[in-house]
């Protein structure tokens, strides 16, 4: 079965310092990896999606993650954090081979972000 | 364009109340999804309609009843809610595939509250 575990449920910076959220994944295939975004009382919006093509994925608003299939991580990074991205993060792991729509989330991570 | 639409933004309902949810999407896609998510926790998967057909149901009450009338509207028809309904209800979208790992796009939800 697919599970994914993310390590910290609140993570806090300073602006401008640099961003790590991480992400564990528990899978028997070659999973699809995906992170969201939620700001508050809003729907959830894709930061980036890993789908095998290339290890180091980079996504919008300056994120990137990196999939390492040896430390089963998919972990997040920004090098410079903006009060803009204080919102909760959600890792996903798409079911592979599962029914039509079967993602598993995440708990999530909330980002604080300090002046 | 990966707009995902959702009406009402907010909805306040009595427990005898009938009212509906909407959600529209003009990407093509032909998957589509309600999600209800609790404060402080991730979504969680209520309906899947594939081709306009209801192709998984999460033991989910009668009291909530999905329509896809066609591939670009999701209805969710409220009936007789209780208070522990209120939450945030998220409307996604996603091509079809085999795998079932296609990327799901949200919508912003409906806040409903059940007094």
């Amino acid at each position: 079965a697919q599970s994914v575990t993310q390590l910290d449920s609140h993570v806090s910076v300073s602006e401008g310092t640099p961003v790590l959220l991480r992400c564990n994944y528990s899978s028997s295939y070659s999973p699809s990896l995906f992170w969201y975004v939620q700001h508050p009382n809003k729907g959830l919006q894709l930061l980036l999606k890993y789908t095998s093509a290339a290890t180091l994925v980079k996504g919008i608003n300056g994120f990137e993650a990196e999939f390492k299939k040896s430390e089963t991580s998919f972990h997040l990074t920004k090098p410079s954090a903006h009060m803009s991205d204080a919102a909760e993060y959600f890792c996903v792991v798409s079911d592979y081979g599962g029914s039509q729509g079967n993602l598993i989330f995440g708990k999530g991570t909330k980002l604080s972000v300090k002046p | 364009d990966t707009e995902v639409t959702q009406t009402p933004k907010h909805l306040v309902m009595g427990m005898t109340n009938k009212k509906s949810l909407k959600c529209e999407q003009h990407m093509g896609h032909r998957a589509m999804y309600w999600y209800k998510q609790k404060a402080k926790k991730p979504p969680e998967l209520m309906f899947v309609y594939s081709y306009e057909k209801l192709s998984i149901n999460e033991s989910v009450p009668s009291r909530f009843s999905p329509e896809c009338p066609n591939s670009s509207l999701l209805n969710l028809h409220l009936h007789a809610l209780q208070p522990e309904d209120s939450a945030l209800y998220l409307c996604a979208s996603s091509q079809v595939s085999s795998r079932g790992t296609d990327t799901q796009y949200f919508g912003p939800g409906t806040r409903l509250t059940v007094l």
